[in-house]
């Protein structure tokens, strides 16, 4: 069974703060990992496709890494304000040899308030 | 952009009755569109994948019987819920691939089924 972790469940933090949270994923037949952002009442948004062991991605204040081989990526908010206040899903894209498909499994998500 | 509405977003029913929700891609042809089901504090959960213009892969547990899905065309699908009861009340999601583009995953902005 091919199982996706985040930590923290929540957190809340103060504006200006930066903060990161992890996503653990198969370490084994991988293919992709993703990281979506998520406001109440939208549409989840893709922040990041990585796919190769060691991949940075930057998207303005919001970064994120990836360890293929240990099974972790972890996403970074530089001086968190008040409007990336989401729910940070990741997705692990990979092969799933019981069902011989490739499986997209979903962590169940980090709920981040940033308090103004 | 790549824009996938769904329609309700929020739809009460009762137990018995049949509910469609419809995911469509507004601006991009989607060869292959995902529904997904989020029980609260879950993670969202794949249920069947749809390519247009054939049948739907279900995941290992969905009930195709209970759960139709149509995708007539390159920028419709369709779920609907059949004889619905309580324990279907659920967030229901769709994503839709660009054809032919890599993997990434357009979401839609989810239904919200409660049946009473």
């Amino acid at each position: 069974i091919l199982n996706v972790e985040q930590s923290p469940q929540s957190l809340h933090v103060q504006e200006g703060d930066s903060t990161n949270f992890t996503c653990s994923f198969p370490s084994s037949n991988f293919y992709a990992l993703h990281w979506y952002r998520w406001e109440t009442a939208k549409s989840p948004e893709a922040l990041f496709v990585m796919t190769l062991n060691g991949d940075e991605k930057k998207k303005g204040r919001i970064s994120a890494t990836l360890n293929t081989k240990e099974g972790y990526s972890y996403l970074y908010i530089k001086g968190s304000q008040p409007e990336d206040s989401a729910t940070y899903l990741c997705a692990f894209m990979g092969w799933d040899g019981t069902s011989g498909t490739y499986k997209y499994i979903f962590g169940t998500g980090t709920r981040l308030k940033v308090l103004a | 952009g790549a824009v996938v509405s769904q329609h309700p977003s929020r739809v009460i029913c009762k137990s018995g009755t049949s509910v469609k929700i419809e995911c469509r891609s507004l601006d991009f042809q989607a060869t292959t569109m995902f529904w997904y089901r989020q029980f609260p504090k879950q993670s969202l959960m794949l249920m069947a994948t749809s390519n247009e213009g054939s049948k739907a892969t279900y995941e290992q547990g969905v009930e195709k019987d209970k759960f139709l899905i149509n995708h007539a065309s390159l920028t419709l699908s369709t779920l609907t819920v059949t004889s619905a009861h309580p324990e279907d009340s659920s967030f229901y999601i769709c994503s839709a691939k660009k054809s032919g583009r890599g993997y990434e995953q357009y979401f839609g902005p989810g239904t919200r089924l409660t049946v009473t």
